[in-house]
């Protein structure tokens, strides 16, 4: 069975402290995917970055880094400089391969990020 | 460039009436997923199509149907609501199986008073 934990429930900052939400996972393949999404007040889930079990490099996109380690079982996201723009409840998710259907995701319980002015 | 559509965006039914929701994937794209948001809650996988088969099933109740069109549009038929039924229900397409990113919709909100 695969699971996805974020431990952290609701975090507050005030705007432009870093912030680094945290994302376990447990799979049994060695071949999967990690998702981060965002989900704004407004509803809807935004996709931010996939990343591969075989590729550990961090990313790094503006403001937003990533850093997956396979020996922790972790990928976690930081946003730097945070914005009040970030308040949102993101959500880490995993994918594994099933044969001959498709890769649905496994969400987590998500972290409410709220960024205060 | 164009996204997922959903329709409605909001619904509100009373119970044991039955629900359509209507799901518009990306051009191109022929995969759909269909997951339930209950309040507070993470999204939980319901049913997935790929080429306008079924492709995999989660925890979708028996009350709950859906099929994929020819034209790669999908729609969630729900019988019998019930209050609990009551949740925000995404759509997401990719192009392809495996591992493509999944695109969600703006989701439906439907309201079982």
């Amino acid at each position: 069975a695969q699971k996805v934990t974020q431990a952290q429930t609701e975090i507050s900052v005030v705007e432009k402290e870093d912030v680094t939400l945290d994302c376990v996972y447990e799979t049994r393949d060695t071949t999967y995917y990690l998702f981060w999404y965002k989900q704004p007040p407004s509803g809807e889930l935004v996709f931010l970055i996939r990343r591969n079990s075989f590729d550990e490099q961090n990313e790094i996109s503006g403001r937003y880094s990533w850093n997956f380690q396979k020996s922790t079982s972790s990928f976690n996201f930081t946003i730097t400089a945070s914005q009040v723009v970030d308040s949102a409840v993101y959500f880490c998710a995993l994918s594994r391969p099933r044969a001959g259907a498709n890769s649905k995701l496994t969400f987590g319980k998500g972290i409410t990020l709220s960024v205060r002015p | 460039a164009a996204g997922v559509i959903q329709s409605p965006r909001h619904l509100i039914k009373e119970k044991r009436e039955t629900a359509t929701l209507k799901c518009y994937p990306i051009p191109r794209h022929d995969t759909v997923y269909w997951y339930q948001q209950g309040p507070g809650q993470d999204p939980q996988f319901l049913i997935s199509f790929y080429e306008k088969m079924q492709s995999d099933k989660g925890s979708i109740p028996d009350r709950f149907s859906a099929q994929q069109f020819s034209d790669y549009h999908s729609e969630l038929n729900m019988s019998s609501l019930e209050l609990g039924d009551s949740a925000l229900y995404f759509c997401a397409s990719s192009l392809g199986r495996g591992f493509n990113i999944q695109y969600f919709g703006a989701g439906t909100r439907l309201s079982v008073l």
